[in-house]
């Protein structure tokens, strides 16, 4: 059964970069029918979609954080990687890693499974 | 692009039926039968409980099932019980391989 494992630090001061990785066992990121998104969710509040990468390298961002937002994959290591720079305490947050259905038409939709996540603050 | 639009709250009995809506625009789930439908249980993950509009994942209880008419789209759950007492999101393609979540539907059961 495939599994996602979100890492990386708990911690990141303000105007600095967020880093995380998601390692995917038990499943090849090399998948031509899925991409690899990464959603976030504030303390107390709704999901938000941050982007999603394909195991060529190609991405799709959220227009509200593109100018911050690099999302890669390392399909050696079967992971993805998410950096988010000049964070500020807004992005606090959990973040997930997930499994993107890819459609026959090239459409990218639904999140299945997903990962624990895991909280990031960001505080001085 | 906005957040899709979900009743902050819905409750209901043990047994009865229940319809959460989730309300866009002619842009996304009026133009797209790309929603999908998310169970949280506090301190989990998002569960996948319906994709494009319709289908049920393998695993998925029947109980569960969703509609769509014009921009709203709804899940309903048939059969009301207490471990279906989570927070649900909806989510809508929006073009361009983007999405917008909904900003969730806390459920209780009485």
């Amino acid at each position: 059964q495939l599994r996602l494992q979100e890492s990386g630090p708990g911690l990141v001061k303000p105007s600095e970069t967020l880093s995380l990785t998601c390692a995917v066992s038990a499943g090849s990121i090399s998948s031509s029918d899925h991409y690899w998104g990464w959603i976030r969710q504030p303390p107390g509040k709704g999901l938000e979609w941050v982007g999603s990468v394909y195991y060529t390298g190609s991405t799709h961002y959220n227009p509200s954080l593109k100018s911050r937002v690099t999302i890669s994959v390392d399909t050696s290591k079967n992971q993805v990687s998410l950096k988010l720079n000049s964070v500020t305490a807004a992005d606090t947050a959990v973040y997930y890693c997930a499994r993107q259905q890819r459609k026959y038409n090239g459409v990218c939709s639904e999140f299945d499974p997903w990962g624990q996540g895991t909280l990031v603050t960001v505080s001085s | 692009q906005s957040a899709l639009t979900q009743p902050a709250s819905v409750s209901g009995s043990p047994g009865q039926s229940i319809t959460i809506s989730c309300t866009g625009t002619s842009s996304d789930v009026g133009t797209y039968n790309y929603v999908s439908w998310y169970q949280q249980h506090p301190g989990k993950a998002p569960k996948l409980m319906i994709f494009d509009v319709t289908d049920r994942p393998s695993g998925v209880s029947t109980r569960f099932s969703g509609s769509k008419s014009g921009n709203t789209a709804s899940l309903t759950i048939s059969g009301l019980q207490a471990e279906d007492e989570a927070d649900y999101y909806c989510s809508s393609y929006i073009g361009n391989n983007n999405l917008i979540f909904g900003g969730g539907t806390k459920v209780t059961v009485l």
